[in-house]
């Protein structure tokens, strides 16, 4: 069955901390790996896209990485500010047609001062 | 520049009544995508379109829904009759190509529905 686990569920961390979140999939076959941010109340903002041969996406103080051999993806945010308090959601899009897009359920990042 | 825009932002209505859920896709965008969001499912597709064609609607739920597309600058997702359990955040995207390309989809911030 095609899935998408992301981990932790939640995370709070101080501010100017870094932090890792993870994506682990069983999507096949693979065409793309999206990570969006989503704020309370507003629509998910694409962070970054990467193809099966891409290992590393950066998007300022956002780096995605993929290993598409152990079908796991990670997003690592630098120097963590108050505006990164969101949902992260991981999404792999399939390369057929039917159920296109396979979400993760997101992991909730809390910033504290 | 204008984004994807959605209206209502918040609809409250009681079951059995019709829905109508609208969206404005980015200018020059040719790919439109519906999608609905709950705390126990998260994030589904349930369709999109390419050129104002409907591609793939095997998210859409049941046969109370329906979306359209008949220009490139409108589309809406129609519920009818509406039920409780629709209740949900509606979500339109668009890009400027399908849902297997490597551009980002930009999406609007919701229609907030609650079915009574």
């Amino acid at each position: 069955k095609n899935q998408v686990e992301q981990s932790p569920q939640s995370l709070i961390i101080l501010e100017g901390k870094n932090c890792t979140l993870q994506c682990n999939y069983t999507v096949s076959p693979f065409s793309n790996l999206r990570w969006y941010k989503q704020d309370t109340g507003r629509g998910p903002v694409s962070l970054t896209i990467m193809t099966f041969s891409e290992n590393t996406k950066s998007n300022g103080r956002y780096t995605a990485t993929l290993d598409a051999d152990t079908k796991q993806s990670s997003l690592h945010i630098t120097a963590s500010q108050l505006s990164d308090s969101a949902s992260y959601i991981c999404v792999v899009t399939f390369n057929q047609a039917g159920t296109a897009l396979i979400f993760g359920k997101g992991t909730t990042l809390s910033v504290s001062s | 520049d204008a984004g994807v825009i959605q209206s209502p932002r918040h609809e409250v209505t009681e079951m059995g009544q019709e829905v109508t859920l609208r969206c404005k896709p980015i200018s020059g965008h040719n790919s439109l995508f519906w999608y609905r969001q709950t705390m126990m499912r998260g994030l589904e597709l349930l369709i999109y379109f390419n050129n104002n064609v409907p591609i793939d609607d095997s998210g859409m739920p049941e046969d109370r829904f329906s979306a359209k597309m008949p220009n490139a600058s409108f589309s809406t997702l129609k519920i009818q009759p509406s039920e409780p359990r629709d209740s949900a955040v509606y979500f339109c995207a668009s890009s400027t190509t399908g849902v297997y390309s490597n551009q980002p989809q930009h999406f609007g911030d919701g229609t907030r529905l609650s079915i009574l």
